[in-house]
């Protein structure tokens, strides 16, 4: 079955240190995936996207994302936090069943950033 | 300023009445898609449209409906058939499907 897990809830750094926000999948053939984040009551912003290439990504506001083929994984990280990253972070990834034109996004439970001052 | 609108940001209705969520996207995409967002379930798709005067059931369609006359436009309409309707309804679009999506700012529903 296709799936993506986030598999903390709550994720707790201080402002100025390295974040990580983990991210596994499954999915058939290449998987294609993203991260966006949402601020309280607002809509999903993209940040960055995987479909092929070099392993590492980089996207908006300084984040980044390494693909792991072997670990099925997509992590986001930061070098660096700053207060104002708190948020909540969706990982995705394409539905890899549905051939053309009916593809879908599959969405993990959302992961809530806290970045202490 | 490209991007997608979703109006009303706040709706209020009374049990049994329908209500319709208005979309609008000026980036020229051809998929739009519904979500619901209700806390500590993340996002649950409703409907999804790939081209104009075309659109799939998601995964919790029941007591919703849409339509996609025009490529910008994807309302939604909350039934009152739609046993539990008070959520955050988010509407995205991209230029085609399996890729990035984006979003519009979300319309909260209460329904009493």
């Amino acid at each position: 079955a296709q799936s993506v897990a986030q598999p903390e809830d709550q994720v707790n750094v201080a402002e100025g240190n390295p974040l990580t926000v983990k991210c596994t999948y499954s999915v058939s053939g290449n998987p294609y995936l993203f991260w966006y984040v949402q601020y309280p009551n607002r809509g999903l912003q993209f940040l960055l996207k995987y479909i092929t290439g070099d392993n590492l990504v980089k996207g908006s506001y300084g984040f980044e994302a390494e693909f792991n083929k072997s670990q099925t994984s997509f992590h986001l990280k930061k070098p660096s936090a700053l207060v104002s990253d708190s948020a909540l972070y969706f990982c995705a990834v394409r539905d890899g069943e549905n051939a053309g034109n009916n593809r879908k996004l599959i969405w993990g439970l959302g992961t809530s950033l806290a970045v202490n001052p | 300023d490209g991007g997608i609108t979703q109006s009303p940001k706040y709706l209020f209705r009374k049990e049994g009445q329908n209500v319709t969520l208005s979309c609008e996207q000026n980036l020229n995409h051809d998929a739009m898609y519904w979500y619901r967002q209700d806390p500590g379930q993340g996002l649950r798709l409703i409907y999804y449209s790939q081209i104009v005067n075309d659109f799939q059931k998601g995964d919790i369609a029941e007591g919703y409906s849409v339509s996609r006359e025009k490529k910008e436009s994807f309302p939604l309409t909350v039934t009152s058939a739609q046993k539990n309707p008070t959520a955050f309804y988010l509407c995205a679009s991209s230029i085609n499907s399996g890729l990035e999506q984006y979003f519009g700012p979300g319309t909260r529903l209460t329904v009493t």
